[in-house]
């Protein structure tokens, strides 16, 4: 069955460093999605990304976020300076269509320690 | 805004023991609802769901049914194995994009 992969596993990084984590969604799939969790909390909305820009982001997307889809078969999110609170499992997500009815298929995640 | 609430965990239960994780939402519209699970070293894959009042979601032997007058959406299962250790989280939208609002999650473990 095809799956969403995503690379780096596990980051690790200096604060104030920019990070780029990517994701290869499924290939016929058109909607894009970031989600994160912070350990303990809940799993949280970022961005979603459609005809290469964005649908919908949260409060949390701020300016120091930026996602692209360069090639037309990766996804990334940038994160450009990195801040303690951004140590998360950041979750790419992909569907083929949007709607209630419209399954998300997610990646393993990205662990992502800032230090 | 919309939001799920999940009863605290973590939760331990023997093998074939009965399973049942509550939760609970709020949300402006009609939500579609929707159980994920997340088993180790894996990422979220969707369990079950149901889109409107008294459907019944079910796969693997798990099971919730749309409950619009309690709010509710609570996962059960009969007699659970230890294959089952995992987390699961509730969720729903609003249907207008497929963006959605998560529980905490919930970690179950399974002894045998």
């Amino acid at each position: 069955e095809p799956e969403v992969t995503q690379t780096p596993s596990h980051q690790v990084t200096q604060m104030g460093q920019e990070v780029i984590l990517r994701c290869v969604p499924i290939s016929n799939h058109l909607y894009f999605y970031w989600y994160r969790q912070i350990l303990g909390q809940k799993v949280e909305f970022l961005v979603s990304f459609y005809n290469n820009e964005i649908s919908e982001k949260s409060e949390i997307f701020d300016d120091q976020f930026s996602v692209e889809r360069p090639d037309g078969s990766n996804f990334t999110l940038k994160i450009r300076s990195t801040k303690l609170e951004d140590s998360a499992m950041y979750f790419c997500a992909s569907s083929d269509r949007t709607g209630g009815n419209s399954p998300l298929h997610f990646g393993n995640g990205t662990r992502l320690t800032v230090t | 805004g919309d939001s799920v609430t999940q009863m605290e965990g973590p939760v331990t239960l023997s093998e074939e023991a009965f399973l049942t994780i509550n939760c609970t939402y709020t949300a402006t519209g009609y939500p579609s609802l929707f159980w994920y699970v997340q088993y180790p070293g894996e990422g979220l894959q969707l369990l079950l769901k149901a889109t409107k009042a008294d459907d019944k979601g079910s796969n693997k032997g798990f099971e919730a049914t749309y409950r619009k007058e309690t709010t509710s959406f609570h996962l059960e299962k009969g007699s659970v194995q230890v294959s089952d250790s995992a987390v699961y989280f509730c969720a729903l939208n609003t249907g207008a994009n497929s963006k959605l609002t998560f529980g905490k999650g919930i970690t179950l473990s399974v002894r045998p």
